[in-house]
């Protein structure tokens, strides 16, 4: 049974361009959550997705949006690149309100 | 104030011994609390779920959840070398989940 995964691995972009990430939840999930998590600190809420629609979002800024397919896979986007946007994302799964599960991460380095 | 607080770290300890981290949080209305270990490197992983007051045991692992005092803890006993990472704390308010800064366990031979 395959857990979450995320791609790619590691991205480097160039500040003022965009960026989208891709998650697949683990089988049997049908709600994706969006984190940021900045050296040394503890993931923060991007947005989560449910039935192909934002359910709940976070004080992030309208450059990052998101999107959920009907296979329950998602996307993140990032427009205007920022150096502060240098972090781990990561994609957490979920059936429903029940326990989330993450996947690898994806590493953006913006220069 | 901080939507979560863990106690600072590092925290050092011995092979064997028990290792107590703890988490206060400000929202009330978290119902959900769920204990993560994020090794260096990789992504968190989800080691423990607790939904009522109380204990709960799941191996070598207690977690323990005071909702007046909004307060929840993890207890590792016997603590092993492939303890050593970060520990976090995580309230969920609605669908997100609040993470604190993290605890970084060190267990030391």
């Amino acid at each position: 049974d395959a857990g979450v995964t995320q791609s790619p691995t590691h991205l480097i972009k160039t500040r003022g361009q965009q960026v989208t990430l891709r998650c697949s939840p683990k089988s049997g999930h049908d709600t994706v959550s969006w984190y940021q998590q900045a050296l040394g600190q503890g993931p923060q809420f991007i947005f989560q997705y449910y039935e192909e629609e934002e359910r709940q979002r976070g004080n992030f800024p309208d450059r990052f949006s998101g999107h959920q397919f009907p296979n329950y896979s998602s996307e993140l986007n990032v427009n205007a690149l920022l150096l502060g946007d240098s972090a781990l994302y990561l994609c957490a799964s979920s059936s429903r309100h029940y326990e989330q599960y993450f996947g690898p991460g994806t590493r953006l380095t913006v220069t | 104030q901080k939507e979560v607080e863990q106690n600072s770290g590092p925290l050092s300890v011995p092979e064997g011994a028990i290792a107590s981290l703890n988490c206060t949080y400000s929202d009330r209305v978290s119902q959900s609390f769920f204990w993560y270990r994020q090794y260096s490197g990789k992504s968190p992983e989800l080691i423990m779920s607790i939904y009522s007051n109380g204990d709960k045991e799941d191996g070598r692992f207690t977690a323990q959840l005071n909702k007046a005092s909004q307060y929840v803890s993890l207890l590792i006993r016997d603590s092993q070398p492939s303890d050593s990472a970060t520990y976090l704390c995580a309230p969920r308010d609605d669908y997100k989940l609040s993470f604190g800064a993290g605890t970084t366990v060190t267990v030391r031979a």
